[in-house]
């Protein structure tokens, strides 16, 4: 079974650069779906942050594109997330996921971690 | 952006109850591409629907999903204890992949 788990550092500091990881098992990052990563601030919404490709193809949300780096590594099984100049609107639960339909990033996400909140704070 | 604005905000139903959750879009949904999730407090959001009206694996058949265009609906035909929960619809017909903003749905 398709298990995600989320880890990185609780708490950055404004300015800094927020850094999450994804670990998958049960399952192979090389396999032919997308994974992507969405966040959710305390008590609102789902917010899509940007998708990445086996073969390190991404794509973004446009409203955090200057910020966000997402990247794989397929010898660890896992895939991360880099967002600099973090801020306190960055705070929230990060969930990572894998995307539902084989070979397309036009998809629905259809197994997700359990999420990290991650807080920005001096 | 295609904004997807989610009705009511806060549903009070009673278990036993039909329970029915809008969604419209601000521009046209290219194709199906619409799902809709659940996600109880504490926990990561659920898959229920994609492609409109498709039930992911282990949805209860007493969930359905309709809808084209613009106009969507979540409907749950009889409502259990378990399903007071949030729910949100999600589009992944046009980059950036945008959610609803949510319809909690509470027990009277």
């Amino acid at each position: 079974q398709l298990q995600l788990r989320e880890s990185g550092p609780r708490l950055v500091k404004p300015s800094e650069t927020l850094s999450l990881t994804c670990n998958v098992s049960g399952g192979s990052v090389s396999s032919n779906y997308y994974w992507g990563w969405i966040r959710q601030p305390p008590g609102k919404g789902l917010e899509w942050i940007g998708s990445i490709y086996y073969s390190g193809s991404t794509y973004y949300n446009p409203s955090l594109k200057s910020r966000v780096t997402i990247s794989v590594d397929t010898s660890e099984n896992l895939f991360s997330l880099k967002m600099k100049s973090a801020t306190a609107a960055d705070t929230a639960l990060y969930y990572c996921a894998r995307m539902g339909a084989e070979y397309t990033r036009y998809t629905w996400f259809a197994s997700w971690g359990q999420g990290t909140l991650v807080t920005v704070s001096s | 952006e295609i904004v997807l604005t989610q009705s009511p905000g806060t549903l009070s139903l009673s278990p036993g109850e039909r329970a029915t959750l809008s969604c419209r879009a601000s521009q046209s949904v290219r194709s199906t591409y619409l799902a809709w999730y659940q996600q109880r407090p504490g926990q990561a959001p659920r898959l229920l629907i994609h492609d409109v009206s498709s039930r992911a694996t282990g949805t209860p058949d007493r969930f359905s999903g309709s809808g084209s265009g613009t106009d969507f609906t979540l409907t749950i035909s009889r409502l259990e204890p378990e399903d007071f929960a949030e729910y949100y619809c999600q589009q992944y017909g046009d980059s950036p992949l945008t959610f609803g903003q949510g319809t909690k749905l509470e027990s009277k």
